[in-house]
């Protein structure tokens, strides 16, 4: 199975600020990579597909970049409803394997 | 707005089996793959299993190859998940998603059912 490791596990930001969170896949996996935000006691909600496509109705502050086997999640201009936990999945090969989270926290 | 709700969550021992059921609405359920991923009590997401727009194939999580079993009907548009012999390590809320369909990644989630095996 590939494995998708993610850091930092946890991260602390102001309001405003620029965040990124990277994962990392255990072999190549092409841009075959998606990002999902889950907040306490909800779904998760798709954000990004194909490492750097954003989802209908996804605002342009979030964007993916990356390809092979690293990534990077980027989030500007951090807002309240932002802090949350983030993960990542590849799906190039089943079984598909997601990331542990990011938990972003405000500072 | 594509709407699935999930239900056959609940209290099961260890052992037994249970079948979670997902009502899909206001999409055409025939046309998309659709999965399950499931999520244990503090944890993170784990992807459970896919079955293909016609139920023509249908993959696994190693953990549960041999055990749960996906299908779907899709004259009820309804998705399901028959789960054999749980195991404690099966505790977790349970979220149907349909695919995107133009890439392999679960895009809308129901919210959940809460399955518990414990004696």
């Amino acid at each position: 199975d590939i494995q998708m490791t993610q850091s930092p596990s946890s991260l602390s930001a102001y309001v405003g600020d620029r965040v990124s969170i990277t994962c990392r896949a255990s072999q190549d996996i092409s841009h075959y990579l998606a990002w999902f935000q889950q907040k306490p006691g909800k779904a998760p909600k798709s954000l990004i597909y194909a490492a750097s496509r954003l989802q209908s109705g996804v605002p342009s502050k979030f964007s993916g970049s990356g390809s092979g086997t690293d990534f990077t999640l980027t989030i500007s201009s951090l807002q309240p409803e932002d802090f949350a936990t983030y993960y990542c999945q590849q799906y190039i090969r089943y079984p598909l394997t997601f990331g542990q989270g990011t938990r972003l926290e405000i500072k | 707005q594509v709407q699935l709700v999930e239900s056959g969550g609940g209290v099961v021992q260890p052992g037994r089996s249970l079948r979670l059921s997902c009502a899909a609405s206001t999409f055409t359920f025939s046309d998309y793959a659709m999965h399950w991923v499931r999520q244990a009590p503090g944890k993170g997401l784990e992807w459970v299993a896919v079955i293909s727009y016609d139920g023509s194939n249908e993959y696994y999580t190693d953990s549960v190859k041999g055990r749960f079993t996906i299908s779907r009907d899709n004259s009820k548009n309804t998705l399901y998940l028959q789960m054999n012999s749980l195991r404690a390590e099966d505790t977790a809320v349970y979220y149907c998603a349909r695919d995107l369909g133009e890439a392999t990644v679960p895009v809308t989630w129901g919210q959940g059912t809460l399955v518990t095996v414990s004696s």
